[in-house]
């Protein structure tokens, strides 16, 4: 059963500092990988999707990659700032025979201080 | 203005009552779906529908129900039989089921 785990579940960081959000999974047979913000008490908004063909993805001040053999992505925020704070969800698309299934991280709570 | 809207944002209701959430997109996606959230388990698939008239139940449909009668809405019924229906819930679609899901808003259900 594929799990997805992403640590650490918070971090603090002061504003300018470069960072990474880890994202691990169990299971390398994905279709894509998609990481999302969550603002408290809001919806999700899609940040970034890789494709299980792809290495990275870059917009803005944020690159996500991905290495599907060691079951592993990453997401770089350059240059934090204050307006970053949020959860980060990663969240990994399967195929199987009952269809496709987004399976969800616990995300990473940032917190980027001024 | 395209996207996904949720309606209401905060809903409250007494137990044994069915609720229904709304649930409307205008973005033309064929796939649509169901979660819940709740303090420290992520998200979790109730249902979701691939096209007009069909869906299929997610890790915890129990409790649950939807209807795909048009493309842009899918409605979900929480029954009194689900057992712990206080939580977030959150509406997404797609343009296929394979593609980028996009989230509305959330509703803050409250059953007390």
């Amino acid at each position: 059963k594929q799990e997805v785990t992403q640590i650490p579940a918070a971090l603090s960081v002061p504003e300018g500092e470069n960072l990474v959000l880890n994202c691990s999974f169990t299971d390398s047979a994905i279709y894509n990988l998609q990481w999302f913000r969550q603002d408290p008490g809001k919806g999700l908004t899609s940040l970034l999707l890789i494709q299980s063909s792809q290495r990275e993805q870059t917009s803005g001040r944020l690159n996500a990659s991905l290495d599907k053999s060691s079951g592993r992505s990453t997401l770089y925020i350059a240059a934090s700032q204050p307006g970053d704070s949020a959860t980060y969800l990663c969240a990994v698309l399967i195929i199987n025979q009952a269809g496709t299934a987004l399976i969800f991280g616990k995300g990473t709570t940032l917190s980027v201080s001024s | 203005d395209g996207g996904i809207t949720q309606s209401p944002k905060y809903l409250f209701r007494k137990e044994g009552q069915n609720v229904t959430l709304s649930c409307e997109q205008n973005l033309n996606h064929d796939a649509m779906y169901w979660y819940r959230q709740d303090p420290g388990q992520g998200l979790r698939l109730i249902y979701y529908s691939q096209i007009v008239n069909d869906f299929q139940k997610g890790d915890i449909a129990e409790g649950y129900s939807v209807s795909r009668e048009k493309k842009e809405s899918f409605p979900l019924t929480v029954t009194s039989a689900q057992k712990n229906p206080t939580a977030f819930y959150l509406c997404a679609s797609s343009l296929r089921d394979i593609n980028e899901q996009y989230f509305g808003p959330g509703t803050r259900l409250t059953v007390t």
